[in-house]
């Protein structure tokens, strides 16, 4: 089935530095994928909609210009969380559906951030 | 999307049946109901969905009531594997290009 695939898996960063964290959709092309963060106990919360060749749509409260979101293939989509702060901790999902198909929406594997 | 009910947390013996309830009475003609999962430390990933009839897949059983206000997916033998936070999703199909919305899911703990 459709894949896709989140990197890194985990990554420890000092505060003030930025990390980028990439996903893939591996065998279809996807114009949108969206991006969670969820919080220890916490469920998924919807940060940004990433969208293939134009800026990307951010949810209400999530700063544009912290996370910066590229869309520059149907394949990949990049997070990168700029200046990074220990409360930027957290686990961040990515997640794609076949634009060709009506069908479910695949999940990459999460990345676990640590600011220190 | 029209919103889900959903315990926060059930437990169940190894090995046998699950009964996971969601209730979504404001639920439109067009959506579709969606069952994902997220095993810890990982991102969700797809159970099984359906309209009005009853469904099934390899995964699970998902039971839908007549009048569509609720709906319960099955697992029919639990396992170890299947301890999981388990999230019921209303999804309108004509607006399959949206992002999903998650509640609370119902935390499932599995017994041995």
């Amino acid at each position: 089935g459709a894949v896709v695939s989140q990197h890194p898996s985990r990554v420890i960063c000092k505060s003030g530095t930025s990390v980028k964290i990439e996903c893939r959709s591996l065998d279809f092309q996807a114009t949108t994928m969206f991006w969670y963060r969820q919080f220890p106990k916490q469920s998924l919360m919807l940060m940004a909609t990433s969208n293939e060749g134009s800026k990307a749509t951010y949810e209400q409260g999530v700063e544009k210009d912290k996370f910066l979101i590229n869309h520059a293939s149907l394949t990949l989509s990049t997070l990168t969380v700029t200046s990074a702060h220990p409360e930027d901790s957290s686990f961040y999902i990515c997640s794609a559906r076949d634009a060709r198909k009506n069908t479910e929406a695949f999940f990459g594997q999460g990345t676990r951030l640590t600011v220190v | 999307d029209a919103k889900t009910t959903q315990p926060n947390s059930m437990e169940s013996n190894e090995e046998e049946p699950v009964h996971l309830p969601c209730n979504h009475s404001t639920i439109s003609g067009t959506d579709y109901i969606h069952w994902y999962r997220q095993l810890p430390s990982q991102g969700p990933e797809y159970v099984i969905h359906g309209l009005t009839s009853n469904v099934n897949n390899r995964m699970a059983s998902l039971a839908i009531a007549e009048d569509r206000k609720s709906s319960t997916l099955i697992l029919h033998r639990a396992t170890l594997r299947d301890a999981a936070v388990y999230y019921c999703i209303l999804r309108d199909r004509n607006n399959a290009g949206n992002m999903l919305t998650f509640g609370g899911g119902t935390r499932l703990m599995v017994k041995p």
